[in-house]
């Protein structure tokens, strides 16, 4: 069964500091990766995916996250965050096949202070 | 294009009342799917219907039921609410196919007393 593992619950930033958030999944098949992002009382909004080619995804606000085959991994970045990146982030992962649904991870909570 | 629109946005129920969570999209996307979001337990998986005329259980289903009405409205329901089920409820669509992103609604917020 997919699984999807993040491994930070909760991450507190300064404004300008860098950002990583690990995101591991478990899946042998060809999978499709996603970020999204849940502003404080607002819905999923997605901030980029991974479904071929380049392993390094630019989304929307600045975050990327690269597609590490080998290890499993789809990792968030952003290389100086502001005080409006407060928000809960998942990663989520579905098969290549037609109809599966997405497995999503528990989610990290980024706070960050100005 | 409203996207993905859910109604109500907040319930309250007491223990054993049923309603129904009502969910459409417009743009005219195969694949729809019921969320339901806990404090540190991310989204799971309640149902999904991947084409008009099916539904498939997902990771949570028990005390739920759907029902995929046409194209566009997926709707959820709970038959006798428990106090397990407070939760927020988010319903998502996608094309059809593979690969697929998913839009999201802005949820119904459910407190079962």
């Amino acid at each position: 069964a997919q699984s999807v593992s993040q491994h930070n619950h909760h991450v507190i930033l300064s404004e300008a500091a860098s950002l990583e958030l690990g995101c591991n999944y478990s899946y042998g098949g060809t999978v499709n990766l996603f970020w999204y992002v849940q502003y404080p009382g607002q819905h999923l909004q997605l901030l980029l995916k991974y479904f071929s080619g380049d392993p390094l995804v630019k989304g929307i606000k600045g975050f990327e996250a690269e597609f590490i085959k080998s290890k499993f991994s789809f990792n968030l970045r952003k290389p100086s965050v502001q005080w409006s990146d407060t928000a809960e982030y998942f990663c989520a992962v579905t098969s290549n096949q037609a109809g599966t649904a997405l497995i999503f991870g528990k989610g990290t909570t980024l706070s960050v202070s100005s | 294009n409203a996207g993905v629109t859910q109604t109500p946005k907040f319930q309250v129920l007491k223990t054993g009342q049923s309603m129904t969570l009502q969910c459409a999209q417009d743009m005219n996307h195969n694949s729809m799917y019921w969320y339901r979001q806990d404090p540190g337990m991310g989204l799971r998986l309640i149902y999904y219907s991947a084409s008009e005329g099916t539904t498939d259980k997902g990771e949570v289903p028990n005390g739920y039921n759907v029902s995929r009405l046409n194209k566009r409205e997926f709707s959820l329901r709970l038959e006798s609410a428990a106090p397990s089920q407070t939760s927020v409820y988010f319903c998502a669509s996608s094309v059809s196919g593979s690969p697929k992103t998913q839009y999201f609604g802005p949820g119904t917020r459910l407190l079962v007393l």
